[in-house]
């Protein structure tokens, strides 16, 4: 079975840091690009990051570059989001999702949720 | 960076109707637009992509299409379990971007 796992959210204060995980199973995870996206309490959805198949190409949404770094183990089929300098306006519910077929996301982890609040 | 918008925010049908939700974007796109489907508490399902092709799995009643900066998402005869939140998504640029969703209920 196809399957994301994220892991590492919680209660985190402005200003701190975490990181989150995404374990992939069930597919070749060395053979997609992958993405994060996240979705505050009651709004949208809102793509954050996204790193190409071997981790040499990584693209951020404007609001979080600088702060937040994606990246991936290929051997452990595992995908990464550090976010760094938190800001209450992160949080939200992160998603990670397989990207196939250059930016559409057929595969979707059940989310982990990041609170910043003091 | 590019900006999709959403319409109506919440659309009220009844079984049975057939119903469109559109998407604008703010510049052209081209086909690279993808529809997703969101209940609440779930991840988002992907339903449409390329404008028009329909992910494996997911019932014909719905479609897409559209072109440039215009696109919509209909459903053709609403089932119980399509009420929920849409979401269409450009993947034209690097940065992707989402609308702001319709929320479909019944009316």
């Amino acid at each position: 079975e196809v399957q994301l796992v994220e892991s590492g959210g919680g209660l985190v204060q402005p200003g701190g840091s975490l990181r989150l995980s995404c374990a992939a199973s069930g597919f070749t995870f060395s053979n997609y690009w992958m993405n994060w996206v996240r979705q505050a309490p009651g709004r949208g959805l809102e793509w954050v990051a996204n790193i190409k198949k071997d981790g040499s190409e990584k693209y951020y949404v404007d609001s979080v570059k600088g702060r937040f770094t994606i990246s991936r183990d290929n051997a452990k089929n595992s995908l990464y989001l550090q976010m760094n300098s938190l800001r209450a306006e992160d949080t939200a519910v992160y998603y990670c999702a397989r990207d196939f077929y250059y930016g559409v996301m057929d595969v979707w982890g059940q989310g982990t949720t990041v609170t910043v609040s003091s | 960076d590019i900006q999709m918008t959403q319409s109506p925010s919440t659309l009220s049908a009844s079984l049975g109707d057939r119903v469109t939700l559109t998407c604008r974007a703010s510049q052209t796109i081209r086909s690279w637009l993808a529809w997703y489907q969101q209940k609440p508490g779930k991840a988002p399902k992907l339903l449409i992509y390329k404008t028009s092709t329909l992910e494996s799995g997911v019932p014909s009643r719905f479609s897409g299409s559209g072109s440039g900066t215009e696109f919509t998402l209909t459903i053709s005869s609403l089932q119980p379990d399509d009420f929920a939140t849409y979401y269409c998504q450009q993947y034209s640029s690097y940065q992707y971007t989402f609308g702001q969703g319709t929320k479909l209920e019944i009316k």
